[in-house]
C-alpha cells in the first residue's frame, strides 16, 4: 500500500518557537493533502486542506496564521506551528489523497507536539 | 454540514466472540462515502472498510462487515472472530462524493470514535 511519512514522529519546545512538522508521500504524487489534529482519547479534526502549488484552504476555527500550511512539492507538504503555547500541544496527523483514487487517503504516523 | 454520531465511548469483547459498533450520520447529499478506521495504540490510522451509498450490498472484508441502513442513516460495523489485535479505537467516517460540490469535497469527517477492548 502507499506510505506516508510524518518527521519528527515527537517534538518537544520551548513556549514562543516555532514548529515545523513534515509529511511526506513516499510513493506516490498527491495532489492534496489534509492536516488533523487530535486530543488524547478524541476524534481527528480537520484543521486545513492542503493543495499542491496553492493556498491551503483552512477550517473554519483554525487561526491560519499560527497554522502555517505549504504544499511546495508533489510529494511534501509542511505545517508549521508558529509562536507555539502549551494549549498548541497535541498529535498531529496529515494524510495524503491517492492521485487515482479521490476517496482514498493514506495516513502519516503523527507528531506529538509537547509545548513547554 | 455533514455530522457523524458514534454513541458507544467502550466496548469490550471476549477473543473470538463477535461485537458491533454503532455509527449513524446525518447528511443532505445522496452520494458519499462511509468508512471505519483503525487507530490501534500506535496512532496509525487503518482503513478497516470503505462503503460507497449507492451501492445497497453491504461490503465486506475477511472478519470485518458493516450493516449499512441509507435511510436510516446508520452504517454499523461488525468483527466477527475477534482478535486481540483487533484492540484499537474505531472511527466511523464520512466524505462527500466527487460532484456534491462545496467546500466539503474529499474531507473526512469522522466520529468521536469508540475504543474496543478485546479480551483473551
Amino acid at each position: 500500500g502507499a506510505v506516508v511519512s510524518q518527521h519528527p514522529s515527537w517534538v518537544i519546545c520551548k513556549s514562543g518557537t516555532s514548529v515545523k512538522i513534515e509529511c511526506r508521500s513516499l510513493d506516490f504524487q498527491a495532489t492534496t493533502m489534509f492536516w488533523y489534529r487530535q486530543f488524547p482519547k478524541q476524534s481527528l479534526m480537520l484543521m486545513a486542506t492542503s493543495n499542491e502549488g496553492s493556498k491551503a484552504t483552512y477550517e473554519q476555527g483554525v487561526e491560519k496564521d499560527k497554522f502555517l500550511i505549504n504544499h511546495a512539492s508533489l510529494t511534501l507538504s509542511t505545517l508549521t506551528v508558529t509562536s507555539a503555547h502549551p494549549e498548541d500541544s497535541s498529535f498531529y496527523i496529515c494524510s495524503a489523497r491517492y492521485p487515482s483514487s479521490y476517496n482514498e487517503q493514506f495516513f502519516g504516523p503523527g507528531t506529538r507536539l509537547t509545548v513547554l | 454540514a455533514q455530522t457523524v454520531t458514534q454513541s458507544q465511548p467502550e466496548m469490550s469483547v471476549q477473543e473470538a466472540e463477535t461485537v458491533t459498533l454503532s455509527c449513524t450520520y446525518d447528511t443532505s447529499e445522496s452520494n458519499y462515502y462511509l468508512f471505519w478506521y483503525k487507530q490501534p495504540p500506535s496512532r496509525q490510522m487503518i482503513l478497516v472498510i470503505r462503503q460507497e451509498a449507492y451501492k445497497q450490498q453491504n461490503a465486506t472484508e475477511n472478519r470485518f462487515s458493516v450493516n449499512f441502513q441509507k435511510a436510516a442513516k446508520s452504517f454499523s460495523l461488525k468483527i466477527s472472530d475477534s482478535q486481540l489485535g483487533d484492540t484499537a479505537m474505531y472511527f466511523c467516517a464520512f466524505m462527500n462524493r466527487w460532484g456534491a460540490g462545496g467546500t466539503s469535497y474529499g474531507k473526512l469527517t469522522f466520529g468521536q470514535g469508540t475504543i474496543l477492548t478485546v479480551h483473551p
